[in-house]
């Protein structure tokens, strides 16, 4: 079963605005990851929360965790066209962080 | 270039002939991974190797097998490819205390 579950499954949004996106997951976890992975090509790392970390910052992202509801959000400020892709929520199962799962990912489309 | 490479990138093959596609990474990581993304699916992790000789099964290893007798490259070996191994393919690496993953651009597998 999914381990991380993303919410929406698909967002479309004017350049500009702001897009969020939700993933909720099942067991404990050590960290959560957040991935962005354009059209068809190799994922590319966003940001990383720890279990112990509520709140994070990446220049325009921003990333909450909360464990006692074991769900995360990404949040885009001032979104762009080049940020139209498909983002994904990874979180570990193991005390190495190596056993990964993924959600089946956010599709965001940001319009111009 | 610190990179993941994969090969070959493409690959129409039929089904029961033996394949391998090679990852390589040049990053000196310890922890190589595979993944299968089918649509709707999100990423499923196939093996991991926490190093040299190590390796361990994700949540979707039958079908597979891996080998890491070095620490750069972590093949993927398909025995007898069926149909439902039609996948896009990512290896991943990542350094020793560390939780990023650096993946490579994919292999898109047609077996008919």
């Amino acid at each position: 079963s999914q381990q991380g579950e993303e919410d929406p499954q698909a967002l479309s949004i004017q350049e500009g605005e702001n897009a969020t996106m939700n993933c909720s997951y099942k067991t404990s976890i050590n960290n959560l990851q957040w991935y962005r992975q354009n059209s068809g090509r190799g994922l590319v790392h966003l940001i990383l929360i720890r279990s112990n970390e509520r709140e994070k910052h990446s220049g325009r992202l921003r990333v909450t965790l909360d464990t006692s509801k074991k769900s995360s959000s990404l949040l885009i400020t001032a979104s762009r066209a080049a940020d139209t892709a498909s983002y994904f929520c990874a979180t570990d199962r193991d005390n190495y962080g190596q056993n990964f799962v993924f959600g089946p990912g956010t599709r965001l489309s940001v319009l111009p | 270039e610190a990179q993941v490479t994969q090969n070959p990138r493409y690959l129409i093959t039929v089904t029961g002939k033996k394949l391998t596609v090679t990852c390589s990474q040049n990053m000196n990581h310890e922890y190589m991974s595979w993944y299968r993304q089918d649509p709707g699916l999100g990423l499923r992790q196939i093996y991991y190797s926490m190093n040299v000789e190590v390796t361990d099964k994700g949540d979707v290893p039958e079908g597979y097998k891996v080998s890491r007798k070095e620490k750069r490259n972590f093949p993927l070996i398909l025995e007898s490819p069926s149909p439902n191994q039609t996948s896009l393919y990512f290896c991943a690496s990542t350094g020793e205390g560390r939780n990023e993953q650096f993946f490579g651009p994919g292999t898109r597998l047609t077996v008919l």
